[in-house]
């Protein structure tokens, strides 16, 4: 079974700090993906990956840096956290763009 | 651009009935749709795909039906269970075929 973890479920920050949101799967994918889900918004595309190094914006790239280093590491990287990126962060990776293997999920609040 | 959205947003069905969750897209050109079962408190999972050279696929409990003159998706759970109880997204993949659409989602309710 593809397994793609997230380093942290539920995570509180302050406006302003610098947020690293990790996400690692287990299955030699060349594409890597991060989401934000908002209630009524359901599943945005921040930014995807696919390959090392190499990255492309989603719908909603704007806040927000990604980094990958490594093929089975991707991570999501807010400068200056802000109130209104508080929401569910989803990491997915997939072989070939279309099935997505999806992580549990982050929660991030930021106050 | 492109739009993927949901008829109804909550669905309430008896336990052992037939659930039909619609998805209408706007892209005629997408060649790809997905269904996604999330679980409260978990990340969404697969359930089945189609490519539009197709009408309809089967899996185990679920059809997916695919009809592109209308631009319509549905997803077919028979004999629904309490386990069944999710919110499930459709999604499409875009024309340049590097990213997935997401419709806002439809929570199913599995009444005992």
């Amino acid at each position: 079974d593809v397994k793609v973890t997230q380093s942290s479920r539920y995570l509180v920050k302050r406006t302003g700090e610098k947020v690293f949101l990790e996400c690692v799967q287990d299955m030699d994918h060349e594409n890597m993906f991060w989401y934000r889900q908002d209630p009524g918004l359901g599943l945005r595309l921040i930014y995807f990956s696919y390959d090392v190094k190499m990255k492309e914006k989603g719908d909603i790239p704007e806040g927000y840096s990604v980094s990958r280093e490594k093929k089975e590491r991707f991570s999501l990287i807010l400068e200056s956290a802000s109130t209104n990126q508080t929401s569910m962060y989803l990491c997915a990776s997939s072989e070939d763009r279309t099935k997505q293997y999806f992580g549990p999920g982050t929660r991030l609040t930021v106050t | 651009g492109e739009s993927v959205g949901l008829h109804l947003p909550t669905l309430s069905v008896q336990e052992g009935d037939n659930s039909i969750i619609n998805c209408a897209y706007s892209n005629s050109a997408s060649d790809y749709f997905i269904w996604y079962k999330q679980e409260s408190g978990k990340g969404p999972q697969f359930i089945i795909d189609i490519r539009s050279n197709m009408d309809k696929r089967q899996g185990q409990r679920v059809t997916v039906l695919l009809n592109k003159t209308v631009k319509h998706l549905s997803l077919q759970i028979a004999a629904t269970q309490p386990g069944d109880s999710a919110v499930y997204f459709c999604a499409e993949m875009n024309n340049a075929g590097n990213m997935l659409t997401f419709g806002g989602g439809t929570r199913l309710m599995v009444k005992p």
